[in-house]
């Protein structure tokens, strides 16, 4: 069982549409990142979210800190092919120095 | 593009053989992490090192084995190769550990392995 789950695991929608990824944990964690992952590279930083109930904004991406710290929601405005990738949530612990990663989402963006 | 480079990018081995990945970092950073990439599964973590010869356990570390005797290079051992060792290898660098927040986890290019 992994400590962060993501749903849902593979999302297929039209160009324009609108999307939301959940990463959910029964953990506590001190910050949450979000990852995109293209074929064949490694995963890269979106953003980061450390305060319970954070919002942050990255163009059309929207990203948000659940109040109590155990979750966290990427939402996606109108949807375009170059959002196509895998999205990874990550937690910090409290305690040690690991990165968690979640089970990951699949978003597939049809022109 | 942060400097890591993971070797070999391919590899496929027989089942019963000893495996070791590399991983080297031109950053100088303290972190290090071994993680693996099944579908379902997102990345989970094998080994980290928070520093030279420092090493801790991650969520699937049975059947691997780490060392770092230098910064720059945290090795991945697969002491006796298994097909549920196949999968994609990812190396992670950080300036801090992730407890201290806004620390952002650098990855390399990944290591696809084959056990057959």
């Amino acid at each position: 069982t992994q400590l962060l789950e993501q749903s849902p695991q593979f999302l297929s929608i039209q160009e324009g549409e609108n999307l939301t990824v959940y990463c959910n944990s029964s953990s506590v964690f001190s910050s949450l990142q979000w990852y995109r992952q293209e074929p064949g590279e490694g995963p890269v930083l979106l953003v980061t979210v450390v305060t319970g109930g954070e919002v942050k904004k990255l163009k059309r991406l929207t990203f948000q800190f659940g109040d109590a710290r155990k979750d966290s929601s990427l939402h996606i405005t109108a949807a375009q092919p170059g959002d196509t990738g895998l999205y990874l949530c990550a937690g910090s612990p409290l305690t040690g120095n690991q990165f968690y990663f979640g089970t990951g989402t699949s978003l597939t963006v049809i022109p | 593009d942060a400097g890591i480079t993971q070797s070999p990018r391919h590899k496929v081995t027989e089942t019963g053989t000893p495996v070791t990945l590399r991983c080297h970092q031109t950053e100088n950073h303290r972190y290090m992490y071994w993680y693996r990439q099944d579908p379902g599964h997102g990345l989970r973590l094998i080994h980290y090192s928070y520093g030279v010869k420092d090493t801790d356990k991650g969520e699937v570390s049975d059947g691997y084995s780490v060392s770092r005797s230098k910064t720059e290079d945290f090795l991945l051992t697969l002491e006796s190769a298994t097909s549920s060792q196949t999968s994609v290898y990812f190396c992670a660098i950080s300036k801090q550990g992730g407890r201290v927040m806004n620390t952002e986890a650098f990855f390399g290019q990944g290591t696809r392995l084959t056990v057959v």
